[in-house]
């Protein structure tokens, strides 16, 4: 069966730190993958998504990255943190056919102090 | 454009009340799909139902049932009998065809009050 992680569960980073968060999927391959981010009291807004090695689209122009060095594996990223970078981050996959759901990690609660 | 409006922020009602929870979305595309999502206070986001564009039957599913109308737009989800173990986020989402990405609504608090 497949299985999302998600890392770390919580972090707590000062204003202007870097950033990395880490989501790996098992037991599936070239897997739709997803950063989501929801700030408090606040819907879920897509950062990025990735449909390959490589491939990363942007929804939203900020001061996070995102890169997909390995197939199954998903890397949020930021090198220096402001305030409103503050949330809570959840990684997705889903299948590469489109018509399929997509399934959650279990989420990093960011705050940046 | 896809865009998912979920216009019930936040609802409260009394144990063994039926709710529904609102969803209304825009896309340009013939061939999309519906989903329903409950996050509870873990964070973690559930799973609970998928719809394509082609089928408009209804849904029921235990206590839930899942009203889906393509001419008005709107795919509606209903509990029946609600429960303290119900209250929760639920987000309705949009995917439209090939590799495009999955779209939410900003989601209604549902509280469920014993």
């Amino acid at each position: 069966s497949q299985t999302i992680h998600q890392w770390p569960a919580t972090l707590v980073q000062p204003v202007g730190s870097p950033l990395s968060l880490e989501c790996t999927v098992e037991g599936t391959s070239n897997p739709n993958l997803y950063w989501y981010r929801q700030a408090a009291g606040r819907g879920l807004q897509l950062l990025f998504y990735s449909v390959g090695i490589g491939q990363i689209s942007s929804e939203v122009p900020q001061n996070l990255s995102a890169s997909r060095p390995q197939d199954r594996q998903f890397i949020l990223s930021s090198k220096k943190l402001l305030l409103s970078d503050s949330g809570f981050y959840l990684c997705a996959w889903k299948a590469g056919d489109w018509n399929t759901e997509a399934f959650f990690g279990q989420g990093t609660r960011l705050t940046v102090v | 454009a896809q865009k998912v409006t979920q216009a019930q922020t936040e609802i409260s009602v009394v144990e063994k009340e039926d709710v529904t929870l609102d969803c209304v979305y825009e896309t340009r595309d013939t061939t999309y799909y519906l989903f329903w999502y409950k996050q509870p206070p873990s964070g973690e986001l559930v799973f609970l139902i998928r719809r394509n564009s082609f089928d408009e039957q209804n849904e029921i599913s235990g206590r839930y049932s899942w009203n889906f109308q393509k001419s008005t737009s709107s795919f509606n989800f209903t509990i029946t009998a609600s429960q303290v173990v119900d209250s929760a986020v639920y987000f309705c989402a949009l995917k439209n065809s090939g590799n495009t990405p999955l779209v939410f609504g900003k989601g209604t608090r549902l509280s469920v009050i014993a």
